[in-house]
């Protein structure tokens, strides 16, 4: 088990409605990386924050963004749900200084859109 | 350009056989190679990873190979047990930044 948590476990919403979903990094981690994981398939990046600010971006619109807290937690929110966003949105979490690569991940959190 | 192709997509063996994945990059840049076990509801676990200054690495029962001029990498676990049983992915980091570039995963299947 890695020290990463994330809430909430699971969630259903509308199509057009808004999501926001957390994430809390390991102890002694200060970079956070999003990955979006649809069903049968590999996780694919959204963003990843550092020092507060995102640091790198994939190939996802807009109305996906984040937030880093000063105690290097996180949210990603989502607006505007699609039908396609439905999927496991795993949270990453890294040391920027050691090994910025080397990514512990969460539970992840299972977001069903209607 | 960006991108992990991993096979095979399901493998089955039998409790103490060996199992081999093989995984593809595409970014020359790459130089960092995890591979991760994801179980059913649960998140990626890293289990071995390996840097392209070195050509193996093992842990217990299962080593990674990277071979850096054809871009390839592979996992092998040896004396498969059936708690070895989940879907394995590889994935490679982007421009040797932060950014992972994971494979399609591989379902391995260990039968008592």
């Amino acid at each position: 088990e890695t020290g990463v948590t994330q809430s909430p476990t699971h969630l259903i919403k509308t199509r057009g409605q808004q999501v926001t979903l957390r994430c809390s990094s390991q102890s002694g981690h200060n970079t956070v990386s999003w990955y979006q994981q649809a069903l049968g398939q590999g996780p694919q990046f959204i963003f990843q924050y550092y020092r507060e600010e995102e640091n790198g971006r994939g190939n996802f619109p807009p109305r996906f963004s984040g937030l880093q807290f000063p105690n290097y937690s996180s949210e990603l929110n989502v607006n505007a749900l699609e039908l396609d966003d439905s999927a496991l949105y795993l949270c990453a979490s890294s040391s920027r200084l050691d090994s910025p690569d080397e990514q512990y991940f969460g539970p992840g959190t299972r977001l069903t859109v209607t | 350009g960006e991108n992990v192709e991993q096979h095979p997509s399901t493998l089955s063996v039998q409790e103490g056989d060996s199992a081999v994945i093989k995984c593809t990059y595409s970014d020359s840049a790459s130089n960092y190679f995890p591979w991760y076990k994801q179980e059913l509801g649960k998140g990626p676990q890293l289990i071995i990873d390996i840097r392209s200054n070195v050509g193996e690495k093992k842990d217990q029962r299962i080593a990674v190979t990277l071979n850096k001029t054809a871009k390839h990498f592979s996992l092998h676990i040896t004396e498969t047990q059936p708690e070895d049983s989940a879907v394995y992915f590889c994935a490679a980091n982007y421009n040797q930044g932060g950014k992972l570039i994971f494979g399609q995963g591989t379902e391995l299947s260990v039968k008592p």
